[in-house]
């Protein structure tokens, strides 16, 4: 079936870095553009970034950039996050989330990684 | 950038009831690309409408979308224990592929 796991969560430093997967499965994965979407607790939805289907273009939202980016790698169906100069503000639950284009909207989402950035 | 404002927070409503949601624009937004989700506690979101007004696959017809311009609305017809969860509108922003989500309303049993 189509499912998305993210993977690498954990408790880090501030000012340290962290790197989040996302592996894909059930659908072709080079054809879709994929998000990163967090959820820090007790808050709503926080849109992080996304990346066209073939890597070719990337943005982010302004309380990231320069500091995440966002990869992938479509011969191993596999979406990455790498943050870097974590803030305890980058607390979240972490989801990676396709893009239906045909739709448009995030049709599948994962279950989420949360990343605890603390002291 | 355009700001989604929901509204209410939370709705106070028991089984059976009427629900209905509303996501306001800062700005004319394409009916296109207005999507609405549910999510329930320690889950992830699930599309419930895309489009403004279509359906998402395997979603019931007591959700329904619609909406134009600045002013979307979702309504839920008759509710079920399991539609008492938090649902956000979405839509594509300015910049390109960006997306910005609404704070949320709060539906929970009366």
């Amino acid at each position: 079936q189509v499912q998305l796991v993210e993977s690498g969560g954990g408790v880090v430093q501030p000012g340290r870095s962290l790197r989040l997967s996302c592996a894909a499965s059930g659908f072709t994965f080079s054809s879709y553009g994929m998000h990163w979407v967090r959820q820090a607790p007790g808050k709503g939805l926080e849109w992080v970034a996304v990346i066209w289907y073939d890597g070719s273009n990337k943005y982010y939202a302004d309380s990231v950039k320069g500091r995440f980016t966002i990869s992938r790698d479509n011969s191993k169906n596999t979406l990455y996050l790498q943050m870097n100069s974590l803030r305890a503000e980058d607390t979240a639950v972490y989801y990676c989330a396709r893009d239906s284009a045909q739709l448009p909207a995030l049709d599948v989402w994962g279950q989420g990684t949360t990343v605890t950035v603390s002291s | 950038e355009i700001v989604l404002t929901q509204s209410p927070g939370t709705l106070s409503l028991s089984p059976g009831e009427r629900a209905t949601l509303s996501c306001r624009a800062s700005q004319s937004v394409s009916s296109s690309y207005l999507a609405w989700y549910q999510q329930k506690p320690g889950q992830a979101p699930r599309l419930l409408i895309y489009g403004a007004s279509s359906r998402a696959t395997g979603i019931p017809d007591r959700f329904s979308g619609s909406g134009s311009g600045t002013d979307f609305t979702l309504t839920i017809s008759r509710l079920e224990p399991e539609d008492f969860a938090v649902y956000y509108c979405q839509q594509y922003g300015s910049s390109l592929g960006g997306l910005t989500f609404g704070g949320g309303t709060k539906v929970e049993i009366k």
